[in-house]
């Protein structure tokens, strides 16, 4: 069954604007992890956050994870048209296959 | 390179018609597995191998046969392909499986069409 589920499903911004996507999920988690697939390409690990972080940074990419409201954002700082992809949440519950999001698909307008 | 390869990247085939898709990786890990990402993109696991086991399968037709010949390969056989099989395969892999922390590796998709 479907896990997380971002929010929202598509987001148009500009260049240099930040974007933020949203994911929430239903069960308990080991971690969640986002990935981005650029249009006809596979899925790409982006980040990962344990169950017992609430904060995680990678260059321009800010994870947070509210385990208590079961909830994730992904956000990217000072956006490039480059970013333009989709991005999916995926959890992990401990001994099953990581499970996906439907996906935001973003769209950075230069 | 170090990466997850699949073949073909196209596929397209009549109704009825039996198919297959390769799935290759180089990174040693010990856990493969099958995708199908559908028109919305909804990205759904088919098949996961562990060592060239099964240990995964979800609710997919028995038309789907998967075949790992070794921990480094494994290939997706389906038989009379129907319109709903249209989307996109992906083939990924992970360090293990049930690792916790294990991130997963994408192949590049064949996208089918079935005609």
């Amino acid at each position: 069954s479907q896990q997380g589920e971002e929010d929202p499903q598509a987001l148009s911004i500009q260049e240099g604007e930040n974007a933020t996507m949203n994911c929430s999920y239903k069960t308990s988690i080991n971690n969640l992890q986002w990935y981005r697939q650029n249009s006809g390409r596979g899925l790409v690990h982006l980040i990962l956050i344990r169950s017992n972080e609430r904060e995680k940074h990678s260059g321009r990419l800010r994870v947070t994870l509210d385990t208590s409201k079961k909830s994730s954002s992904l956000l990217i700082t000072a956006s490039r048209a480059a970013d333009t992809a989709s991005y999916f949440c995926a959890t992990n519950s401990g001994n099953t296959p990581l499970v996906f999001g439907k996906g935001t698909r973003l769209s950075v307008i230069a | 390179d170090t990466a997850v390869s699949q073949t073909p990247k196209y596929l397209v085939t009549q109704m009825g018609n039996d198919k297959s898709i390769k799935c290759e990786q180089n990174l040693g890990h010990d856990t493969m597995y099958w995708y199908k990402q559908d028109s919305k993109k909804f990205l759904k696991i088919m098949f996961s191998y562990n060592n060239k086991e099964l240990i995964i399968n979800e609710t997919v037709p028995n038309r789907f046969s998967p075949k790992s010949p070794d921990k480094a390969h494994l290939n997706l056989h389906i038989n009379s392909l129907e319109l709903g099989d249209s989307a996109v395969y992906f083939c990924a892999s992970s360090p293990r499986f049930g690792g916790g922390t294990d991130t997963q590796y994408f192949g590049p998709g064949t996208r089918l069409t079935v005609l």
